[in-house]
């Protein structure tokens, strides 16, 4: 079965460019969620989107931004970035209604910022 | 913001030993999830429960829904070696969004040296 799709799956920056990731849902899934892993650490909501609308936002600084295309795929912009930056960042998606059996994560991309 | 507390951060388990693990909360969640994250894979999800009480078995795993709303355990019973791995509980307290959720801080299973 096809899964979440996450490009690219490693990414190297140094301080104060930018980056963009790539997601692509399964297909029929209308919502896309960012999640952000520092290393230890536990995934913590940046931001989601529903039928390319933003539906919800967590803890997504200012630098970063994001959105949601007609063919469902999202983008995370990451502008000025910094060391802090670097960690697992992970797409998952859902198709509303279907409840957590349709929330399915993507294998992440990881940023390293040096 | 809201937080979980997961229970033990790590353990060390020998093959065949049952495993027990806990998520806590001080609000109340509608929805209980249970993850698996192996190393540079992203979440897993083994076990979703969504009313206060229910007890749901996926093979060797079993997970409850506390009947406060407010914890939920998974056990893994007779454990292999390829449990070995972080477990995150994670949820979406009542009235919270409906999609983004919560996550503990995991726990760490290990093969005992």
């Amino acid at each position: 079965a096809a899964g979440v799709i996450q490009s690219p799956r490693h990414l190297i920056k140094e301080k104060r460019e930018t980056a963009t990731l790539k997601c692509y849902p399964i297909p029929r899934h209308d919502t896309v969620y960012w999640y952000q892993q520092g290393p230890g650490q536990d995934p913590q909501f940046l931001i989601s989107f529903y039928e390319k609308m933003q539906s919800d936002k967590g803890s997504i600084p200012d630098r970063f931004s994001a959105q949601q295309f007609s063919d469902y795929h999202s983008e995370l912009n990451m502008s000025s970035l910094e060391l802090g930056d670097s960690a697992l960042y992970f797409c998952a998606s859902s198709h509303r209604g279907q409840g957590a059996y349709g929330y399915t994560f993507g294998s992440g991309t990881r940023l390293t910022v040096v | 913001g809201q937080q979980l507390n997961q229970s033990p951060q790590s353990m060390f388990i020998q093959e065949g030993e049952d495993v027990s693990m806990n998520c806590t909360s001080s609000s109340i969640f509608n929805t209980w999830l249970w993850y698996k994250q192996d190393p540079g894979e992203g979440p897993v999800l083994l076990i979703a429960l969504y009313k206060a009480g229910e007890l749901t078995s996926n093979g060797r795993l079993t997970a409850q829904f506390g009947i406060t709303r407010k914890d939920s355990f998974l056990n893994i019973s007779a454990s292999i070696p390829s449990d070995v791995g972080i477990y995150f509980c994670a949820g979406r307290a009542q009235g919270g969004s409906q999609g983004n959720l919560i996550f503990g801080k995991g726990t760490k299973l290990s093969v005992k040296p």
